[in-house]
């Protein structure tokens, strides 16, 4: 069975940009969540979609948002790139919409602004 | 507001010794928690995790890891610590209760020396 699956993998844009990443979950999970990683932040939590609905929303700017389709397939976007958006973007996914269920990661996408 | 700390960074162990990965948590009501694994350029994998029941939980590749409420403690464990355990640990969790969002711990570096 296929993986969570990220595109692109890396990316280089400049400050001012836009950028949309996208994640394909593992077939029959319902629910996407997205993450960012940097070394000094650690892990920070973005958002997450079940069903189309955006469920739960970190505590990141406007500039972040995101979207689910209805065949569960996920795009982020950032606009008005700043240096501070390089990070290791990831994306994760889950069969339902309980907590306990353990999250399968993509391998991310790699975000450097120049 | 829930939090997971670990406290240390790094953890270095001899190839066969066994190894710990320190793990607190600060989270209302009845916690879930979860370790994940992270190598070089890839994404999270799940590696185990507590709901309810048995305190000592068993994971994959061998590892193992015990709640402790008293002492808020989620420590992850391996008898015998492989080379290629060498990798970047996240503990994460969440309550049972209202929160919905799954906090990570900073990560611990593992190295595991031959």
């Amino acid at each position: 069975k296929a993986g969570v699956t990220q595109t692109p993998r890396y990316l280089i844009k400049t400050r001012g940009q836009q950028v949309t990443l996208s994640c394909s979950p593992i077939s029959g999970h319902r629910s996407v969540s997205w993450y960012q990683q940097t070394p000094g932040q650690g892990l920070q939590f973005l958002f997450e979609y079940f069903s189309e609905t955006q469920r739960n929303k970190g505590n990141f700017p406007g500039r972040f948002s995101g979207r689910q389709f209805s065949n569960s397939r996920s795009e982020m976007n950032v606009s008005t790139l700043e240096l501070g958006d390089s990070a290791l973007y990831l994306c994760a996914s889950r069969k339902g919409q309980g907590d306990t269920g353990e999250l399968f990661f993509g391998e991310g996408s790699r975000l450097t602004v120049l | 507001a829930q939090s997971v700390a670990q406290p240390e960074d790094q953890v270095n162990v001899a190839e066969g010794n066994p190894l710990t990965v320190k793990c607190t948590y600060s989270v209302s009501g009845n916690p879930y928690l979860f370790w994940y694994v992270q190598y070089p350029n890839r994404g999270l994998q799940f590696l185990l995790k507590y709901i309810t029941g048995d305190n000592l939980v068993k994971g994959s590749y061998g590892f193992e890891a015990e709640f402790n409420k008293s002492q808020t403690s989620f420590h992850l464990k391996k008898p015998s610590a492989l080379v290629s355990d060498s990798a970047l640990y996240f503990c994460a969790g969440i309550s049972s209760g209202s929160a919905r969002q799954l906090t990570f711990g900073s990560g611990t570096q593992l190295t595991v020396l031959p």
